[in-house]
């Protein structure tokens, strides 16, 4: 009965390559989001969506592509990996927008490794 | 936008004390929440506290929003309390998302 999942929890993989990470939410939240948390362990938004419509895009380069098939998924594409996308990337989703005062809940997490 | 500052970057403690972590921000909030990141790496809720004082077992929370700062308070500290805390806040604004402070990095030795 896990809330907010991820698959896979841990990625190694070759510079160059295109890899996509997944996310599912099982609490009929309208809102997700995608946050990168680098090797110093700052946690940073990257996307958000809102039953299936883009909210937030941050500065983020556009090898990243997310894809909100419906409002439970909510998947991160990324084209040619460098090895600066190594970091952990969290999931997460909340019953109101993004801005609205609603908890947000968190995956487990992607260990992303770019060799 | 807003900027979220956590005290003390790092703290180390013996089994059985009593913390306080402080997390300060620049504007009003709407949502803030408090993080436990353990070793393993996971995020873990601890409160939903845009204002006012919560309790869940050993640990509470009071965030004053007139003043801009909210406190994590951990009692009887135990091994299992190590790891990350974050402290992360959201403006009442469309389009806007939780902005995370560097954490603060607790080590509980027995």
């Amino acid at each position: 009965d896990t809330a907010v999942s991820q698959t896979p929890k841990y990625l190694v993989t070759q510079m160059g390559n295109d890899k996509s990470i997944k996310c599912e939410q099982n609490l009929g939240h309208d809102t997700m989001y995608w946050y990168k948390q680098d090797s110093k362990k700052f946690l940073k938004i990257m996307f958000s969506y809102n039953n299936k419509e883009l909210i937030i895009n941050e500065t983020v380069p556009n090898r990243f592509s997310p894809k909100s098939p419906d409002k439970a998924h909510l998947n991160l594409h990324i084209n040619s990996l460098e090895l600066g996308d190594s970091a952990v990337y969290f999931c997460a989703s909340s019953q109101g927008g993004a801005g609205t005062a609603e908890t947000q809940y968190f995956g487990p997490g992607t260990r992303l490794l770019v060799l | 936008g807003i900027q979220v500052e956590q005290s003390p970057p790092d703290l180390i403690l013996q089994e059985g004390a009593n913390s306080t972590l402080r997390c300060n921000f620049s504007d009003s909030v709407n949502n803030l929440q408090w993080f436990h990141q353990n070793p393993w790496g996971q995020l873990i809720n601890l409160f939903y506290i845009p204002s006012g004082t919560k309790q869940n077992g050993r640990l509470s929370a009071t965030t004053v929003a007139t003043e801009r700062y909210s406190l994590l308070y951990i009692s009887s500290s135990q091994t299992t309390d190590s790891g990350v805390y974050f402290c992360a806040a959201c403006v009442n604004q469309a389009g806007t998302a939780l902005i995370f402070g560097k954490g603060t990095t607790l080590s509980v030795s027995s």
